[in-house]
């Protein structure tokens, strides 16, 4: 069975500081990988996904992450936080391609502190 | 949220009391997924269907709780009668055939039960 976790509830960062939020996940073929963001009031939104080729994976608003197979790691990134930014962000797994749904993990929310 | 129209936005009812939940999707989806948001636990996935015939049903969460998808277009989950614990944000997500590999949500519905 595909899971993923995300072990922090909160992130807190300062604005213009990198930050990272950080997700593990568990599949037992090839990850596909995403990354969404929810703010207030508002579904989910698509970030950015990985599914085969190069680790380092850009998306909107200025946001990467890293596919990591060694570590079953997929970190989000950005260089430079900004107050905007401040959202929930939810990690996603499928266990390769297929028509079976996302598997998220329970959100971490960032913080970013002007 | 764009192309995924929920309604109603809000919804406050008292317990017994039927609650209908409507999500009209974008053209071009082959899935339709609908989820539950609460604080304890996450996002979690009650129903899905492709080509408007329900796939798998084991996150509903009760016998009070159903999901139709008549066609392409409309999709409803009904809980009668509705109980407090039933209070959450309800989110529908489709897949595209564009985009196979990423889902797209609403806005939700946010639902409270009195």
């Amino acid at each position: 069975a595909q899971s993923v976790a995300q072990p922090e509830d909160q992130v807190n960062v300062a604005e213009g500081n990198p930050l990272t939020v950080k997700c593990t996940y568990s599949v037992s073929g090839n990850p596909y990988l995403f990354w969404y963001v929810q703010y207030p009031n508002r579904g989910l939104q698509f970030l950015l996904k990985y599914i085969t080729g190069d680790n380092l994976v850009k998306g909107s608003y200025g946001f990467e992450a890293e596919f990591n197979k060694s570590q079953t790691s997929f970190h989000l990134k950005k260089p430079s936080a900004l107050v905007s930014d401040s959202a929930l962000y939810f990690c996603a797994v499928r266990d390769g391609p297929g028509n079976t749904p996302l598997v998220f993990g329970k959100g971490t929310r960032l913080s970013v502190i002007a | 949220d764009a192309g995924v129209i929920q309604s109603p936005r809000h919804e406050v009812t008292e317990m017994g009391q039927e609650v209908t939940l409507r999500c009209k999707p974008i053209s071009g989806h082959d899935y339709l997924f609908w989820y539950r948001q609460t604080m304890m636990r996450g996002l979690e996935l009650l129903i899905y269907f492709n080509n408007n015939v329900p796939i798998d049903d084991s996150g509903m969460p009760e016998d009070r709780f159903s999901a139709k998808m008549p066609n392409a277009s409309f999709s409803t989950l009904k809980i009668q009668p509705s109980e407090p614990r039933d209070s959450a944000v309800y989110f529908c997500a489709v897949r595209t055939t564009a985009s196979t590999d990423t889902q797209y949500f609403g806005p939700g519905t946010r639902l409270t039960v009195l």
